[in-house]
């Protein structure tokens, strides 16, 4: 079956760069998403890869995929306060509609 | 930019009540789905909804539940007799479509305290 896993916290300083890491273990997976979580509010997509791609870059996100290893990490240059927020990755495997979530990853920006 | 919206955002109710939490969808999506988040926990997939019918639907959506697209925009997820540990956040999500990357849009999500 599908598990998806994430460290639970990161802590950065403003202006440098994050990488948050996600591993999942179903080789089927076909894309992977990354959502951002602000408190009190739902889910925000990001970005998302296709698994036969190894990177894909959106203005200051950089998504890495290692389909080998089954990890996932994504990159967000330059951070700033307003990235605090909980990161979650996703994945969706074969033609399932469902997405498999993982634990999410805090992000906590320190100026 | 259109957006998935949720209501209530905050919902009490007690122990064997019925409940049922709306959304609307982005107009042109045809795929519907709801997950919840139990507090602290991962976020779970309940049901996918296309065509009028039930796409798939994860072992947590037993018969206690049930979901609904009773006109041309609101969709609904019904729990009919509450469970102390139905209480999660609920968020409903469309997507336009079911292949390629369709991705799945997020509402707000309605918090649902059980008592």
């Amino acid at each position: 079956g599908e598990d998806v896993e994430q460290s639970l916290f990161l802590s950065v300083r403003e202006g440098d760069s994050s990488v948050i890491n996600c591993t999942y273990t179903d080789s089927s997976s076909t894309y992977l998403y990354w959502y951002k979580q602000e408190p009190g509010a739902g889910l925000q997509l990001l970005t998302y890869i296709f698994s036969n791609m190894d990177m894909k870059q959106d203005q200051r996100l950089t998504v890495l995929l290692n389909k080998k290893d089954k990890h996932l990490s994504l990159r967000i240059a330059d951070t700033q306060t307003g990235d605090s927020a909980i990161y979650f990755c996703a994945e969706r495997t074969g033609t399932a509609s469902k997405l498999t979530f993982g634990t999410g990853t805090r992000l906590q920006v320190t100026l | 930019e259109p957006e998935v919206t949720q209501t209530p955002s905050h919902q009490v109710t007690q122990m064997g009540q019925e409940v049922i939490l709306r959304c609307v969808p982005i107009s042109n999506h045809l795929y519907f789905y709801w997950y919840r988040q139990i507090l602290g926990q991962k976020v779970e997939f309940l049901v996918s909804f296309y065509n009028n019918e039930i796409s798939e639907k994860s072992e947590i959506f037993d018969d206690q539940f049930s979901v609904e697209r009773p006109d041309g925009s609101n969709f609904t997820l019904k729990i009919r007799s509450t469970k102390l540990e139905d209480s999660a956040m609920y968020f409903c999500a469309s997507s336009q479509r079911l292949v390629g990357s369709y991705e799945q849009y997020f509402g707000p999500g309605t918090r649902l305290t059980v008592t």
